[in-house]
């Protein structure tokens, strides 16, 4: 599995878009990039996922770029019930175990 | 569609008595896993089961049984619980699909031993 590497934790106000960087140098060919969100007392949840470029849904937006090593994942327009913890996961088709690191802690203020 | 239902949620063991952490899916998912958080700490996989009647290791198994009947259930067995198993254990499935490495948590059980 790749290792990720992602800042501890981040500050932010109500209204204001986060960007989460993760590192993962040494991820395969065959990886996917996932991104799963925690609120204290819950399991995670999945946010969005992708390969190469760029991931759009409903929650969040996911940035790739060519050669990657890194991925980024932008919530827009924040609000205080985005107050979580963020991992972000690498994995390929043949991995069934997936790797949480500890995570970012997202800290949303009004 | 329930999901993944996890039961107990709460849960006291004194040292060296055992139970069973139950775990259900109704998504008909292939793939299930068991997970433990620790204080600040993200999950470390214990089991996991690719299907019915396989089951294996995952990062922190010791003290841990697994077994895996049917398609839906995924049981957690701790036959000695000592006090660093004290954690919160979270119950995943997802499935098969080519690529997709989407897994759909439980609540959480929070163990306690003292």
């Amino acid at each position: 599995l790749a290792k990720t590497t992602q800042p501890i934790s981040m500050d932010s106000y109500e209204g204001q878009e986060v960007n989460i960087t993760c590192s993962h140098n040494n991820i395969a060919t065959n990886d996917y990039i996932t991104w799963y969100q925690q609120f204290p007392s819950q399991g995670p949840r999945f946010i969005i996922q992708g390969y190469k470029t760029k991931v759009t849904n409903e929650v969040a937006s996911l940035f790739i770029p060519a050669d990657r090593k890194s991925s980024t994942l932008s919530l827009p327009r924040v609000s205080l019930s985005d107050t979580a913890v963020y991992y972000c996961l690498v994995g390929g088709i043949n991995d069934y175990k997936l790797s949480f690191g500890a995570g970012t802690t997202v800290t949303v203020r009004a | 569609n329930a999901g993944v239902t996890q039961t107990p949620k709460f849960q006291v063991l004194k040292t060296g008595q055992s139970m069973t952490l139950q775990c259900a899916q109704d998504m008909n998912h292939e793939y299930m896993s068991w997970y433990r958080q620790d204080p600040g700490m993200g999950l470390r996989l214990i089991h996991y089961s690719v299907g019915a009647g396989i089951t294996d290791q995952g990062e922190v198994p010791n003290g841990y049984n697994v077994s895996r009947s049917t398609t839906e259930d995924f049981p957690l067995r701790l036959l000695s619980a000592a006090p660093s198993q004290t954690s919160v254990y979270f119950c995943a499935s997802s499935s098969f699909r080519r690529g997709d490495t989407e897994a759909f948590f439980g609540q959480g059980t929070r163990l306690t031993v003292v």
